[in-house]
């Protein structure tokens, strides 16, 4: 199985607070993903980086920031939780940009209430 | 836009085979990857096509026709473990490389 771990697995937290998830990889691919997943949508991507301090927005980017100060890290902030951003939260890992294969951590489950 | 439309949900008996279809509606597609979740685990992946054609992973099947804009897994021999959410997803090249997901078909695999 591919290196790449998440943290926390489930939070919840209030309206109006900053959370941070963390990804972390050990395989030292060059593309790092953040996605959300909810019914009926499938996975949808926030940000991706394609190498360190450089990222780009996805589609559903609005009220997330990142960061990658390190290969290995890869750090989704959401600044000021609402509840639409419940989500479970996923990060995966390429080693080519769009991605023909892509391995995914276990995932997030965040609760805004 | 970008599209894909896959069912919602398929059921099936064990030790038949079914057939997950997905077309899509995308510009400068590139390939086709399809990817099989269990309920609160992660998308592992299964296969990719980049032409036109099947192919074959063990149980597993995936067929492309770009002509057609369709592609489909196709899962033998069912088991019950198969029950899980399969997604299509599109690697389209729009001056540079993207990867967009389907909404997700629910299998459902019956004794």
């Amino acid at each position: 199985d591919a290196g790449i771990t998440q943290s926390p697995r489930h939070k919840v937290t209030e309206t109006g607070t900053p959370v941070t998830l963390r990804c972390h990889q050990t395989e030292n691919h060059r593309y790092m993903y953040w996605y959300r997943q909810d019914p009926g949508h499938g996975l949808r991507l926030i940000h991706y980086s394609y190498g360190v301090k450089d990222t780009d927005k996805g589609e559903v980017s609005d009220g997330y920031s990142v960061s990658r100060s390190k290969t290995e890290d890869f750090l989704l902030t959401l600044e000021s939780a609402t509840s639409s951003q419940t989500s479970v939260y996923f990060c995966a890992i390429s080693e080519s940009e769009g991605f023909t294969e892509a391995f995914f951590g276990q995932g997030t489950r965040l609760t805004v209430v | 836009g970008q599209s894909l439309e896959q069912p919602s949900e398929v059921t099936a008996v064990e030790g038949a085979i079914v057939q997950i279809n997905c077309t899509y509606q995308t510009s400068g597609f590139y390939g086709l990857s399809w990817y099989q979740q269990h309920d609160g685990g992660a998308p592992t992946f299964l296969s990719y096509n980049g032409l036109d054609g099947l192919e074959e992973t063990g149980r597993f099947s995936s067929f492309l026709s770009r002509s057609d804009s369709y592609g489909y897994l196709l899962l033998q021999e069912l088991q019950m473990k198969d029950s899980a959410s399969y997604f299509c997803a599109v690697m389209v090249d729009t001056g540079g490389f993207k990867t967009i997901f389907g909404a997700g078909t629910r299998l459902f695999v019956k004794a």
